[in-house]
């Protein structure tokens, strides 16, 4: 089993432009989301998903759209990359043991 | 609102010696707590988690951590350090007061803390 795999691993844009970080996983996780890591604030939620169909907003949901249309696959879209964008992303899953999620090993985005 | 306070960047233990991380919360309601830890170039690994029961919890790799509800605290334990548990390591808290797995189901992470074990 592959788990949690992300693509593109490294990414530069400029600014203005838009594009689409790929997250899937084969563990049958109803429970996917997408975080931002920031040096000195840690992790935070950009958005989730509960299951197909069902997505919500995290703690910082500007700039950043999502659709689960599948179980397998939860796509984060950048629709105008602004330099404020630069990050390191990380997708999860979290199956039935609660709080236990399963990241994978992350897109790091810098945007010019 | 729920919240994580990991009060220490970074964390020097030399190897052999105990180490702790240290970590408190604010909630709402009953808290879930969590550790996970990441190594360079890496995503996060789950380490373990208080629900409830025994306020003194053991996880992966001979880490344990230990729920304090008086002083709201969740510190990270190890008693001998290895070279090899360098890297940083986050605190998370979830609230939930419903029946279901996804209620207020959040899971809000600490800033994490870069331990180094000294050789």
């Amino acid at each position: 089993n592959a788990g949690v795999t992300q693509t593109p691993k490294f990414q530069v844009l400029k600014t203005g432009q838009s594009m689409t970080l790929q997250c899937a996983q084969d563990m049958n996780h109803e429970y996917m989301s997408w975080y931002r890591q920031d040096p000195g604030m840690g992790l935070r939620l950009i958005h989730y998903s509960v299951g197909a169909g069902i997505t919500d907003q995290g703690e910082v949901p500007n700039g950043y759209n999502v659709s689960r249309s599948t179980t397998e696959d939860f796509p984060l879209r950048l629709l105008s990359a602004a330099p404020s964008q630069t990050s390191v992303y990380f997708c999860a899953t979290e199956g039935r043991a609660v709080g236990e999620q399963f990241f994978g090993p992350g897109t790091r985005l810098t945007v010019l | 609102a729920q919240s994580v306070a990991q009060p220490e960047d970074q964390v020097n233990v030399a190897e052999g010696n105990p180490l702790t991380v240290k970590c408190t919360y604010s909630v709402s309601g009953n808290p879930y707590l969590f550790w996970y830890v990441q190594y360079p170039n890496r995503g996060l690994q789950f380490l373990l988690k208080y629900i409830t029961g025994d306020n003194l919890v053991k996880g992966s790799y001979g880490f344990e951590a230990e729920f304090n509800k008086s002083q709201t605290s969740f510190h990270l334990k190890k008693p001998s350090a290895l070279v090899s548990d360098s890297a940083l390591y986050f605190c998370a808290v979830r609230v939930t007061w419903v029946i279901s797995n996804f209620g207020n189901e959040k899971l809000t992470f600490g800033t994490g803390t870069r331990l180094t074990i000294i050789p």
